[in-house]
């Protein structure tokens, strides 16, 4: 069964802190990864996705991401949290061709 | 320009009512989707449509029948609704080969009462 695991429910960080968001996931083959960010009562926004290549990807609003294979992870990342990028942060993976899988979805809070 | 539109954007209905989403998207995709999220914010797969054909059809009460006319649109009407059908539900579109991300609209919130 395919899934996408966020390991933590909420990440606390200090404004101007490095982030990271956790995700790990069990897919058959080789998928797509993406990371996405859902402001209160908004849609979700996408921010980055891996494809292939360079395992650092970077993406909207100074987020990055890093690909390990070996571990079978997708770590979102950000040099400087900032308190607007307080949000809700979802990992999705998608086998070619098929559905996406959303993880459960991290509380990231950013403390002035 | 909305790229993926839904409305309405808030309902708030009795129990045992009939209600229904709407959803439209001008990004060409040929792909659309319905996700719940519930109280916990999780996101569950619905339903799904590929060139107005079902692909996807999760576990979901036999209440909720989607119906796509067109590529470019997708409703969500839902029978007999009943408490635990209060969530907020998202319509997003894609494209189905390749490596495309999905797109969002903003969510419909449901609150049967």
């Amino acid at each position: 069964a395919q899934s996408v695991a966020q390991p933590e429910d909420q990440v606390n960080v200090a404004e101007g802190n490095p982030l990271t968001v956790k995700c790990t996931y069990s897919v058959s083959g080789n998928p797509y990864l993406f990371w996405y960010v859902q402001y209160p009562n908004r849609g979700l926004q996408f921010l980055l996705k891996y494809i292939t290549g360079d395992n650092l990807v970077k993406g909207s609003y100074g987020f990055e991401a890093e690909f390990n294979k070996s571990q079978t992870s997708f770590h979102l990342k950000k040099p400087s949290a900032l308190v607007s990028d307080s949000a809700l942060y979802f990992c999705a993976v998608r086998i070619p061709g098929n559905q996406f899988y959303f993880g459960t979805g991290t509380s990231l809070t950013v403390i002035p | 320009d909305t790229a993926v539109s839904q409305t309405p954007k808030y309902l708030v209905t009795q129990m045992g009512n009939d209600k229904s989403i709407k959803c439209e998207q001008n990004l060409g995709h040929d792909t659309m989707y319905w996700y719940k999220q519930d109280s916990k914010k999780f996101l569950k797969i619905m339903f799904s449509y590929n060139n107005k054909e079902l692909i996807i059809n999760e576990t979901v009460p036999n209440r909720f029948s989607p119906k796509s006319p067109d590529k470019a649109h997708l409703n969500l009407h839902i029978n007999s609704l009943e408490l635990g059908d209060s969530a907020v539900y998202f319509c997003a579109s894609s494209f189905l080969a390749g490596a495309g991300e999905l797109f969002f609209g903003e969510g419909s919130r449901l609150t049967v009462l």
